[in-house]
């Protein structure tokens, strides 16, 4: 199965900061099939990105995704409030899906 | 809107077997998609545990787990179910269920909000 190692595990922004978030995989993800994901206290994972690159319904353009093969990027352009949480990437491009272990963004 | 939420006891005994549901609301479970469930161990990372079409005719489990598990899905009732058997302190986590948005595995969205369950005597 794919590994996916996330990092950094914690990262300490300011609200208004750019957030630079890595996810990278053991082996090269199929045709960029990898998804992020955000998770607040007590909710569900919200999808934010799939397809490596292309947005959800309804989230934000300062979220961005970028990469390929192995390694692949989330950026926070300009940090809300409420951007603060844990997120995670997963591969679907082979079985089993997994995900990363998660970064988590917390207020400096 | 579709929206998907679990249900079913949230504390099982050691060496008996989980039994969850998921109902669909706002669509219909016969649209054609797949349909998932993930768990997440309290503080930990999340885990895909399998997908089964629409129809029931096609399943994918995590190798993992795949000797334990079973999706099953009613489309009269508009839900699917998930059953884990020979549970231990291990399988204490959140469960959730999602669409995968391509085939057995896909990005999943939505999620349902999830439900917790506890193995413990």
């Amino acid at each position: 199965e794919i590994v996916l190692t996330q990092s950094p595990g914690t990262l300490s922004l300011s609200p208004g900061e750019r957030a630079t978030l890595s996810c990278r995989a053991s082996q090269s993800v199929t045709s960029t099939y990898l998804a992020w994901y955000q998770q607040k206290p007590g909710q569900a994972p919200r999808l934010l990105i799939y397809g490596a690159f292309s947005r959800a319904a309804g989230i934000p353009d300062r979220f961005s995704g970028s990469g390929s093969g192995t390694d692949f990027t989330l950026t926070i352009s300009r940090l809300e409030p409420e951007d603060f949480a844990v997120y995670y990437c997963q591969q679907y491009g082979s079985s089993p899906a997994t995900f990363g272990p998660g970064t988590k963004v917390d207020i400096k | 809107q579709l929206q998907l939420q679990e249900s079913g006891p949230g504390l099982v005994k050691p060496s008996e077997t989980l039994s969850l549901s998921c109902t669909v609301s706002g669509g219909s479970i016969s649209s054609g998609y797949y349909w998932g469930w993930i768990r997440q161990p309290p503080g930990k990372g999340l885990e895909w545990i399998g997908s089964i079409f629409y129809s029931g005719t096609t399943t994918s489990y995590n190798p993992s787990l795949k000797s334990r598990v079973t999706i099953s899905v009613d489309p009269s009732k508009n839900h699917f179910s998930l059953k884990l058997s020979s549970v231990t302190a291990a399988d204490t986590a959140i469960y959730y269920c999602a669409r995968p948005a391509a085939g057995t595995l896909g990005w999943f969205d939505p999620w349902g909000q999830g439900t917790l369950v506890t193995v413990s005597s």
